[in-house]
């Protein structure tokens, strides 16, 4: 495997289901980022973790629960989902360096589709 | 508030015509341009960073310029496989020192044969 891979491409789920989608890097970065991506909006970060420790929340409903047990894996747990929470989710990483003075390119997985009905 | 617009949202183009995307933000502390590709199912492929206003980057038929307001991703010639949405994102600083990407909406390029 090479570059950043997510598991499962798609994924159709239930208000009352859980599920956890997974993401795996494989390029010795140490962030990873979760996105959502809805039709025709852009990208909203929702976590960032960096060194495993997660550094950014952004206002995420909390029925998304996000898990890094290491630098090179990544997990979004869902939970009594709501049907507008269907979407496109991207996992990305990246090489952070001390106070960021590099403009590092984050690189992006492929996604899961998921829907909730 | 930091904010990216790309323009046109969408673009029909036949094979050989040459065109631009747009990509303007309003940004405090910009540390760079990333450009990004999209193919319909699959997570954005990277293109190109731009750092500084003056800078050009040039890959295969896709050139990228940066000025103190906005980027422009010239196509030159375009093939039906360019065929893709391209993403615009900003980088900034955030609290904690660290980078955060804030995106554009897209604009969604077909050719046509």
């Amino acid at each position: 495997e090479t570059g950043v891979t997510q598991t499962p491409r798609h994924l159709v789920m239930g208000m009352t289901n859980k599920k956890s989608l997974k993401c795996e890097q494989h390029l010795g970065h140490n962030a990873m980022y979760w996105y959502k991506q809805s039709a025709k909006k852009p990208l909203e970060l929702m976590f960032v973790y960096s060194l495993e420790e997660r550094v950014e929340n952004n206002s995420v409903p909390s029925r998304f629960s996000p898990e890094c047990p290491n630098s090179s894996h990544l997990f979004l747990h869902l939970h009594t989902l709501q049907p507008e929470d269907s979407a496109l989710y991207l996992c990305a990483s990246s090489q952070e360096i001390g106070l960021a003075q590099y403009q590092e390119t984050q690189y992006f997985g492929p996604g899961t589709r998921l829907l909730v009905l | 508030e930091d904010q990216v617009t790309q323009s046109p949202e969408a673009l029909r183009l036949q094979e050989g015509e040459s065109s631009s995307l747009n990509c303007s933000y309003t940004v405090s502390g910009l540390r760079g341009l990333f450009w990004y590709r999209q193919d319909p199912g699959k997570g954005p492929e990277f293109l190109f960073t731009l750092y500084s206003a003056g800078e050009e980057k040039e890959k295969e038929r896709l050139k990228a310029t940066l000025t103190k307001k906005e980027s422009f991703l010239h196509i030159t010639a375009p093939k039906p496989e360019d065929s893709a949405t391209y993403l615009c994102a900003v980088q900034l600083l955030f609290s904690g020192g660290y980078n955060k990407l804030i995106f554009g909406a897209g604009t969604r390029l077909a050719v046509h044969p």
